[in-house]
Parts: C-alpha cells; structure tokens; sequence
C-alpha cells in the first residue's frame, strides 16, 4: 500500500524555539494532506487540512499563525510549531490521501515534548 | 450536530470472537473507516466500507447499515497484538472525515 513518512519521530525542544516536522508521500502524490495532533487517551483531532500549493485550511481554534503549514510540492507537507511552549507537546501526526477512492494513510506520527 | 458513538473500552479472551459498535449521526455519508491504534503509534488502515453489507478481511470484518447509521468491526481469533484502539470514522458529504473517540481493546490471556 501507499507509503507516509513522518520525520522527526520524537523531538525535544526547550520552550520558545520552533520545531518543523516533514511530512512525505513515498510512493505517490498527495494534492492534500491532513494535520492531527492526539494527547494522550484521547482520539485524533484534525488541526489542518494541507492543500499543495495553496493555504491550508485550519479547524476551528487552531491557530494558523503558531502552527504554520506549508504543502510545497505534491509530495511533502511541514508543519511548524512556532515559540513551542509546554502545552505543544503532543503527538502529531500527519495523513495524506491516496488515489480515487480516498483512502487515507498516515504517517508514524511525531512526539513533541516541550521543556 | 455531527457525533460518532463507539464503547470506550472492550475486554476479551485470546483466541475469542468481539464486535466493536460504531453508530453515527453525520451530514450526508461518503464511507467509514476503521483503524488500528497501538499506544504511541500512528493509525493504520483497517477497512473501509460504503455500501452496505459485510466486507471480510481475514481475521477482522466490517458490517454497515447505512440506514441505521450503524457499523461493527468484528475481531475472530483474537491474538494479544490485536490489544490496540479501534477508531471508526465516517467521510460526509463534504469529504471530512469525523473520527470517533476509539474503543480501547484489552486482550486477556
């Protein structure tokens, strides 16, 4: 099947610097890509929709300018944690759609811890 | 508004049959999903279902009714790596998917 690449898969940062995580599509193109960040026990919540090429598409409450996404090219999609405080660390991950029939495939998500 | 409904958390045996519900409420209706969950880690794919009728998959099957707004996930053989989370998902009619909070599994010996 269609293949996701998160990277980093953890990342530990001290309180206000920024931290960028990629998001890749291996094996194929993803005109858009999907933003989640999950705590713990709790399910996905959608923070953005990635859109290549154009601005992305934040939920209600997310805000754009402290997680800034950028869908470059077809294939890759960042996301960045500006001024990353304590309440950041999450577990974000990202998922990309795959051909006509919408599936949706993830990456391995990336652990973000906050100093 | 838009609500997707599954059981917190489940217990089973290894090597037993078990059935996670899924009902939902959702604008319009394009397709659910079913994923896997293990702490910590990424979902992955499970299986995905748009007409009615059972779709089987090995050991996991998925059922929909779409006139009950109703989906099960069903596990035969369980084994102690099916402990994970089980989420279900619908797509409405904008495409969205709307993620329910996931059932967690526990596997006992």
């Amino acid at each position: 099947g269609a293949v996701v690449s998160q990277h980093p898969s953890r990342v530990i940062c001290k309180s206000g610097t920024s931290v960028k995580i990629e998001c890749r599509s291996l094996d194929f193109q993803a005109t858009t890509m999907f933003w989640y960040r999950q705590f713990p026990k709790q399910s996905l919540m959608l923070m953005a929709t990635s859109n290549e090429g154009s601005k992305a598409t934040y939920e209600q409450g997310v805000e754009k300018d402290k997680f800034l996404i950028n869908h470059a090219s077809l294939t890759l999609s960042t996301l960045t944690v500006t001024s990353a405080h304590p309440e950041d660390s999450s577990f974000y991950i990202c998922s990309a759609v795959a051909g006509d029939g919408g599936e949706l495939f993830f990456g391995e998500g990336s652990r973000l811890t906050v100093l | 508004g838009q609500n997707i409904d599954q059981p917190t958390e489940m217990t089973a045996t290894e090597g037993a049959i078990v059935q996670i519900n899924c009902t939902y409420q959702t604008s319009g209706f394009n397709g659910l999903f079913w994923y896997q969950q293990h702490a910590g880690e990424a979902p992955t794919f499970l299986s995905y279902n748009v007409l009615d009728g059972l779709e089987e998959k090995g050991r996991f099957s998925s059922f929909l009714s779409r006139s009950k707004g109703y989906s099960y996930l069903l596990l035969k053989e369980l084994q102690m790596k099916d402990s994970a989370s089980y989420l279900c998902a619908v797509r409405d009619s904008n495409y969205q998917l709307i993620w329910g909070a996931g059932t967690k599994l526990i596997i006992k010996p």
